[in-house]
């Protein structure tokens, strides 16, 4: 158990839909970091989160959004649902965010029918 | 660019064997860090062993050992008396610059034989 949990665990919606992905770091850690994996694309950086700012963003959709809440939990918000988007969408956190070892979730499973 | 390259997709070994999984990477940066992650079929991510670039010691986690050659962008993961709880696939990841993002190879599905 790494310390960093992630709710759901599963997720079924429709095309179209929005669902929201939560997120609770490690006790004492400040970054956040969200990761997709999927079959055709591997498991890809998304974006990254320090102490409620926003640090490091990579391959995400516009369609897709994050926050880092004062008592430093995140969500990953996934609107206008594709087919494409399903995905197992890993959260990970570390202390302060450079040059550390992050620890993962257990992941959020999203199928988008 | 940074990119990670694991050209073995599948390996397998013989319970109590050994086994090398390879991976080579390219970055731009000086201070980086390398790491093993192993994903089983729960599909949980767990640290296996990590490097940081600045050390020529080759880090070691008990069964689990690194060759890290810098000049070369080598690392490869050497996992000694094989157990069936190793079987998993097996990712390598460099994070450096001015963030903490990983970036990951596609990874090397290894299987233990009985």
């Amino acid at each position: 158990d790494s310390g960093v949990t992630q709710t759901p665990k599963h997720l079924i919606t429709a095309t179209g839909q929005r669902v929201t992905l939560r997120c609770s770091p490690r006790s004492g850690d400040l970054s956040v970091y969200w990761y997709q994996q999927s079959l055709d694309q591997g498991l890809q950086f998304l974006i990254q989160y320090y102490n409620g700012e926003e640090r490091a963003k990579g391959n995400i959709l516009e369609r897709f959004s994050a926050q880092q809440f004062p008592d430093l939990h995140s969500e990953l918000n996934l609107s206008s649902l594709e087919l494409g988007d399903s995905a197992l969408y890993f959260c990970a956190s570390s202390l302060a965010g450079y040059q550390e070892t992050q620890y993962f979730g257990p992941g959020t499973r999203l199928l988008v029918l | 660019a940074q990119t990670v390259t694991q050209s073995q997709p599948e390996m397998s070994v013989q319970e109590a064997e050994t086994v090398t999984l390879s991976c080579t990477y390219d970055t731009s940066e000086s201070d980086y860090y390398l790491f093993w992650y192993k994903q089983p079929p729960s599909r949980q991510m767990i640290l296996v062993i990590r490097q940081e670039a600045y050390k020529q010691q080759n880090a070691t986690e008990n069964r689990f050992s690194v060759n890290f050659q810098k000049a070369a962008k080598s690392f490869s993961l050497k996992i000694s008396d094989s157990q069936l709880g190793d079987a998993a696939m097996y990712f390598c990841a460099h994070s450096g610059g001015a963030t903490n993002k990983l970036i990951f190879g596609t990874g090397t599905l290894l299987a233990v034989q009985p």
